[in-house]
Parts: structure tokens; sequence; C-alpha cells
């Protein structure tokens, strides 16, 4: 494909439960980013991958959160026990290098009931 | 780690009128900074960006300044039009602790009033 891909563009879970987001980044970008934005607001860090290098968990906002990336290509967020406070769009970006532009995926609607 | 602030929250403007956004980043080593606009319900997409060696740069009706030595840079949108209402977003690139990354600030939600 030409751009992001997410997957699934829609998620409902109930709380407690375990959800895994995917996204495959443009073929041959080395960096991918995952950002969460809740309802009317702003993009917030989650995660950064960056090649071969250790990734930039700084923005994970709990233990509940992880995310890897296989192969430097697909990557997976997972949530596990899912609150409904993580109710958000997840979106993922990846870009050729760091110094360029950054190309967001349609995003994951994540709802907890 | 990068901190980007970004004002105003929300920006109302008449049709035809500028609108100006403005944004701080907090770490000096920041080289990269682009702008992305988010229409409703889509994704953000790049609209303009800037890098550390030039202090402006334009396209068409929208351009960037950057003042390197107070940390700031802005977004200039000249004769808005409807098609410009959206959530724009500022960002900045640092580096630290060998890992680089894109920092962003909180949006603004700019409305063209007709």
């Amino acid at each position: 494909g030409a751009g992001v891909s997410q997957s699934p563009s829609n998620k409902v879970t109930e709380k407690g439960k375990d959800v895994e987001l995917r996204c495959d980044p443009i073929s041959g970008h080395t960096a991918l980013y995952w950002y969460r934005q809740s309802l009317g607001q702003g993009l917030e860090f989650l995660i950064y991958f960056q090649g071969n290098s250790a990734p930039d968990k700084s923005g994970l906002p709990s233990d509940r959160f992880s995310a890897e990336r296989t192969g430097g290509s697909v990557s997976t967020l997972t949530i596990q026990r899912t609150q409904q406070e993580d109710s958000a769009v997840y979106l993922c970006a990846s870009s050729s290098t760091e110094n360029t532009e950054a190309f967001f995926g349609q995003g994951t609607r994540l709802t907890v009931v | 780690g990068e901190n980007v602030e970004q004002h105003p929250s929300t920006l109302s403007v008449q049709e035809g009128d500028s609108a100006v956004i403005k944004c701080t980043y907090s770490d000096s080593a920041s080289n990269y900074f682009p702008w992305y606009k988010q229409e409703l319900g889509k994704r953000p997409q790049l609209i303009i960006d800037i890098r550390s060696n030039v202090g402006e740069k334009k396209d068409q009706r929208i351009a960037v300044t950057l003042n390197k030595t107070a940390k700031h840079f802005s977004l200039h949108i000249t004769e808005t039009q409807p098609e410009d209402s959206a959530v724009y977003f500022c960002a900045a690139r640092w580096e630290g602790g060998g890992a680089d990354g894109l920092t962003f600030g909180k949006g603004t939600h700019l409305i063209i009033q007709p």
C-alpha cells in the first residue's frame, strides 16, 4: 500500500480485556511513532521506534501499555486490562528518517465499555 | 525530552483575515519543526515544515517563521478561507539518549467565520 495502514479501524472492548492494535508503516520507513488522541485533544506521544535502536518508551502511560516492532516493519501496540480512560483514537505514523515528514495512518478508535 | 507549548487553543477569524498560531519549544537541540493540519475525523497531514538553518518559509498562503534564539516558531495563514477550518498542530524534533522523535503541541482549533 501507499500509506500507513492501521487495523482495526474501530474496536469496542469490555473493561479489563486486552487489545492489540496494528500498524503497517510505509515500506522502507525506519521511524515509527504511536500517538494517542482523546476526543478533541492533542496528540499524546506514546512510543517511538527508530531502526534497530532501543525504542523510546517514555510516553507510555502505564505498564499496561507495551509495543513491539517486528523485523523493523509492522508494529503492535498492546493494552492490557483496558480501562475506560484508555478510550481514544490511537494514531500511528512513520517516516523515512527523523528529519522528514511523518505520515499518519487513519487511526484506531478504541472504545472501552 | 522536548516540551512544545502551542497558543492559542482556539482561534476564530473572519474569512479573508490572517491567522497566526504560535509555538515554543524547550530543547535547543531541536532542528526540525513541522506543522500538521487535522480536519474533523481525518488524520493529521503535513502542511509545511521548517528546519533550523532558515528563519522563514512560505508556501502560497501559509508561512512559518522560526526564532532559534527565543525558541519559538509560528504559522501564518493569510487570506483565510472556509477550508482552512481545522485543528493545527506544531511539532518539534528533539535529540536525547540516542532516541529521536517528534513532540506535538496540544493543537489550535482554527475557526473561519464566513
